[in-house]
């Protein structure tokens, strides 16, 4: 079975402060993605990477950046966290043979006061 | 980019009754048509998906349709028991992109026993 694990499941922190949310999976994958989940709005992908050290944006990466320095680790960094920033974050992983089914992490959420 | 819109967002059904929810996608060149069904407090999974080379797959109580004309496809849950209740995701990939993918909003899905 894949396995994809995020650090933590609740979080809180105050404004201003550098977030630094964890995503690990086990199953060799080639891709991992970053999203974040608002009701009413679905998954809306932050930033995703091919392989290690590489990365593009997805379609809502302001204040948002990422790092990829092992293959079965994506971290997704809030430099400076704001209130507009409180969502799930959902990491996911996918093998990279193509498109292909996205394995997703069980979320962390997060909570900027 | 590309524009995945799902409709309805609610839908409540009785027990053993059909649910149909439906997706329109903007990219003629979006291949790919994933499903992802996500149980509350849980992650989302993928239920089914299916690809533009084929119009229809069915995997026992549930089956998606796609029309690549009319660019939109749809899941159909035959049966419906209170274990399908959860919030159904739609996505189409990108086009040009093997990796990426554009979600809908979401539709809650209830069902009555």
């Amino acid at each position: 079975d894949v396995k994809v694990t995020q650090s933590s499941r609740y979080l809180v922190k105050r404004t201003g402060e550098k977030v630094f949310l964890e995503c690990v999976q086990d199953m060799d994958h080639e891709n991992m993605f970053w999203y974040r989940q608002d009701p009413g709005l679905g998954l809306r992908l932050i930033y995703f990477s091919y392989d290690v050290k590489m990365k593009e944006k997805g379609d809502i990466p302001e204040g948002y950046s990422v790092s990829r320095e092992k293959k079965e680790r994506f971290s997704l960094i809030l430099e400076s966290a704001s209130t507009n920033q409180t969502s799930m974050y959902l990491c996911a992983s996918s093998a990279g043979t193509g498109i292909d089914e996205q394995y997703f992490g069980p979320g962390t959420r997060l909570t900027v006061t | 980019g590309e524009n995945v819109e799902q409709h309805p967002s609610t839908l409540s059904v009785q027990e053993g009754d059909s649910a149909v929810i439906k997706c329109t996608y903007s990219d003629s060149a979006s291949n790919y048509f994933p499903w992802y069904k996500q149980e509350l407090g849980k992650r989302p999974q993928l239920i089914i998906d299916i690809r533009s080379n084929v119009g229809e797959k069915k995997d026992q109580r549930i089956a998606v349709t796609l029309n690549k004309t009319a660019k939109h496809f749809s899941l159909h849950i035959t049966e419906t028991q209170p274990e399908d209740s959860a919030v159904y995701f739609c996505a189409a990939s990108i086009g040009g992109s093997n990796y990426k993918l554009t979600f809908g909003k979401g539709t809650l899905l209830t069902v009555n026993p």
